[in-house]
């Protein structure tokens, strides 16, 4: 299994719901990484945790609170976002760093804020 | 991590080869180039990586110039299904970041 899920496909929320995004791998991976990619941009890192705990968060507001409850799972918990936040939200994952091998990426869940 | 530099966009002939070029002319001497890339719609996907000698697999071939200054990816037999923005990153091994330039889109044509 080579695969990297991330549900729901499609969200539409109001500005003033809290939602979650969530991410499951079955690989053993212990890197998982939160990306957010505008239309026609590359993807923009987001958060990276190592061995389920947060290892890099690139200055993102706070309204975007990551979660690893476990080495196969990973959410991302949004709350009181902004239209410009519309984007899709792309999920990888790794064995361990990205340097050391490749990145598995999922399908990505396109979401837009109302 | 060294910066990349890749034309915005290419076009090729089904069945021809694609090459992809990528200028890396600040790399170290333990940054790897890694080539992955992203069809429409779809999360991005690795297709293969080096250091400094020249890789293949089932995918592509990947060249790395000797001074290490600069790479292609070639796709030898493109096909529709390879038309995608094809990302050429260079990082260190053990990075824990995996940062994207802006690309090429790569368009084959029938």
């Amino acid at each position: 299994d080579t695969e990297v899920t991330q549900t729901p496909k499609h969200l539409v929320m109001g500005m003033t719901n809290k939602k979650s995004l969530k991410c499951e791998q079955h690989m053993g991976h212990r890197a998982m990484y939160w990306y957010k990619q505008k239309a026609k941009k590359p993807p923009e890192l987001m958060f990276v945790y190592s061995y389920e705990k947060l290892s890099i968060n690139e200055s993102v507001p706070s309204r975007f609170s990551p979660e690893c409850p476990n080495s196969s799972l990973l959410n991302l918990h949004l709350h009181a976002l902004q239209p410009e936040d519309s984007a899709l939200y792309l999920c990888a994952s790794s064995q361990d760093q990205p340097g050391n091998t490749e990145a598995f990426f999922g399908q990505g869940t396109r979401l837009t804020v109302v | 991590d060294a910066k990349t530099t890749q034309p915005p966009s290419m076009d090729c002939a089904e069945g021809r080869a694609a090459n992809l070029p990528c200028n890396h002319s600040t790399i170290s001497g333990n940054e790897y180039v890694y080539w992955y890339r992203q069809i429409h719609s779809q999360g991005p996907q690795y297709i293969i990586h080096g250091l400094k000698n020249n890789e293949t697999n089932e995918m592509a071939s990947l060249i790395i110039t000797e001074d290490r200054k600069s790479s292609t990816l070639i796709l030898p037999h493109a096909t529709l299904r390879d038309t995608a923005v094809y990302y050429c990153i260079v990082t260190k091994k053990g990075a824990q970041k995996l940062v994207f330039g802006q690309g090429t889109r790569l368009t084959i044509n029938p």
